[in-house]
């Protein structure tokens, strides 16, 4: 159980087109998904949480009009990387959990963007 | 600032040697911890995860973690390592925030 699917795995646009990034909690809801954005041979880093039903909390330097997160059901969150540019190129994965504590994240398998 | 340090970036051992991956985090409490592995161009998988209690933690695929409060430290251990074992793996640490800081990874190689 606690499977965790993203769509597509990977994309390559134009510059300045929009990519929408699908993540799915296939087996259990989600109250609380997680968007994270790892470059080659770095760690994971947070760029928003969402709760399901409300706006989505950006980290630090993380630009919220760039980034658009949508968690519109308990099992769908999507991260639309607007206007793309080629410094958006990156891999972009995100997580999902049940509770707020106490509960482990699930990871998805990741979805490569390469902005052209 | 609370941090997950991962001391050594790159690891190479031989098949059916042991393994022991360091993980130190810098909290004012204790905080939940963690283990992931990423196999290249993958998400994250669980290994295992301390929150309480025994400080032995026994995780998938024979890997095991011992949290020492007093070194503040969360060590990865397998006593033989497998080639399929050659992967990234990531330390965690989870605030009462519920956000989870990771380390920067140790890239671990296996020959065989």
């Amino acid at each position: 159980g606690a499977v965790v699917s993203q769509h597509p795995s990977w994309v390559i646009c134009k510059s300045g087109t929009s990519v929408k990034i699908e993540c799915r909690s296939l087996d259990f809801q989600a109250t609380t998904m997680f968007w994270y954005r790892q470059f080659p041979k770095q760690s994971l880093m947070l760029m928003a949480t969402s709760n399901e039903g409300s706006k989505a909390t950006y980290e630090q330097g993380v630009e919220k009009d760039k980034f658009l997160i949508n968690h519109a059901s308990l099992t769908l969150s999507t991260l639309t990387v607007t206007s793309a540019h080629p410094e958006d190129s990156s891999f972009y994965i995100c997580s999902a959990r049940r509770l707020r504590l106490g509960e482990t994240q699930y990871f998805g398998p990741g979805t490569r963007l390469l902005v052209l | 600032a609370q941090s997950v340090t991962q001391p050594d970036i790159h690891i190479t051992v031989s098949e059916g040697a042991s393994l022991e991956l360091r993980c130190n985090y810098s909290y004012g409490a204790t905080p939940y911890l963690f283990w992931y592995v990423q196999s290249p161009g993958q998400g994250l998988q669980l290994l295992l995860k301390y929150f309480s209690g025994d400080t032995l933690v026994q995780g998938i695929k024979g890997f095991e973690a011992e949290f020492k409060r007093s070194q503040s430290s969360f060590n990865l251990r397998k006593p033989s390592v497998h080639w399929s074992d050659a992967a990234e793996y990531f330390c965690a640490v989870e605030r009462n925030t519920d956000k989870l800081i990771f380390g920067t990874g140790t890239r671990l190689q296996v020959f065989p």
